[in-house]
């Protein structure tokens, strides 16, 4: 248990559902990242929270994608529409004082 | 992009010490060196930072060159449970950045 809970750790989709994954971060961390891991890759920024603010989203989030973090507690990340592309691992990190980054396990979503 | 560069792999034998490199030429001055690891199916791992003095912890040692554009991660005995993808990355903590990836080096620990 890393401290930063993810549900579900694994979701398969139809091409075309909406999914929706949750994030619980650190309780006394005000910022939250949302990253996607492609097959190789290194993980690609999505977006970022201080607080209940959405502060920067990347180009990589399209228009199908939305990401809420209400009362600046936990987060969700919805995909409307889901493509083949959008198969990756989705993960969710809280940032320490000095120590880094605090990640979760990640949520892997299979869209067939 | 990714400010770093690794190389793709690395082997070690079992029990020896693993070192991996880690090139930031262009690191700032008020940039740390951090190290994660990612293992397989799970999210990455912090494992140590640094800025300029070189640093040990329960996991590793990390060495900063003095000039700060290239730093080693040691892992002093590895074990095969320290096969996994390490990810060297420079960001400043006084700023609300985010962290960019590069691909990492992937670690095969040999028995």
């Amino acid at each position: 248990d890393t401290g930063v809970s993810q549900d579900p750790r694994h979701k398969i989709t139809k091409r075309g559902q909406n999914v929706t994954f949750r994030c619980d971060p650190i309780s006394e961390h005000n910022r939250l990242y949302w990253y996607r891991q492609t097959l190789g890759q290194g993980p690609e920024f999505l977006t970022y929270f201080q607080n209940e603010a959405q502060l920067e989203k990347s180009r990589l989030l399209s228009d199908r994608f939305s990401a809420e973090r209400p009362k600046g507690s936990f987060s969700t990340l919805e995909i409307q529409r889901t493509e083949q592309g959008d198969s990756a691992m989705y993960l969710c990190a809280s940032p320490g004082e000095l120590d880094g980054y605090t990640f979760g396990s990640g949520t892997r979503l299979t869209v067939v | 992009d990714a400010k770093t560069t690794q190389p793709p792999s690395m082997d070690c034998a079992e029990g020896r010490a693993a070192n991996l490199p880690c090139n930031h030429s262009t690191i700032s001055g008020n940039e740390y060196v951090y190290w994660y690891r990612q293992i397989h199916s799970q999210g990455p791992q912090y494992i140590i930072h640094g800025l300029k003095n070189n640093e040990t912890n329960e996991m590793a040692s990390l060495i900063i060159t003095e000039d700060r554009k290239s730093s080693t991660l040691i892992l002093p005995h590895a074990t095969l449970r320290d096969t996994a993808v390490y990810y060297c990355i420079v960001g400043d903590p006084n700023r609300d950045d985010k962290i960019i990836f590069g691909k990492g080096t992937r670690l095969h620990i040999l028995p």
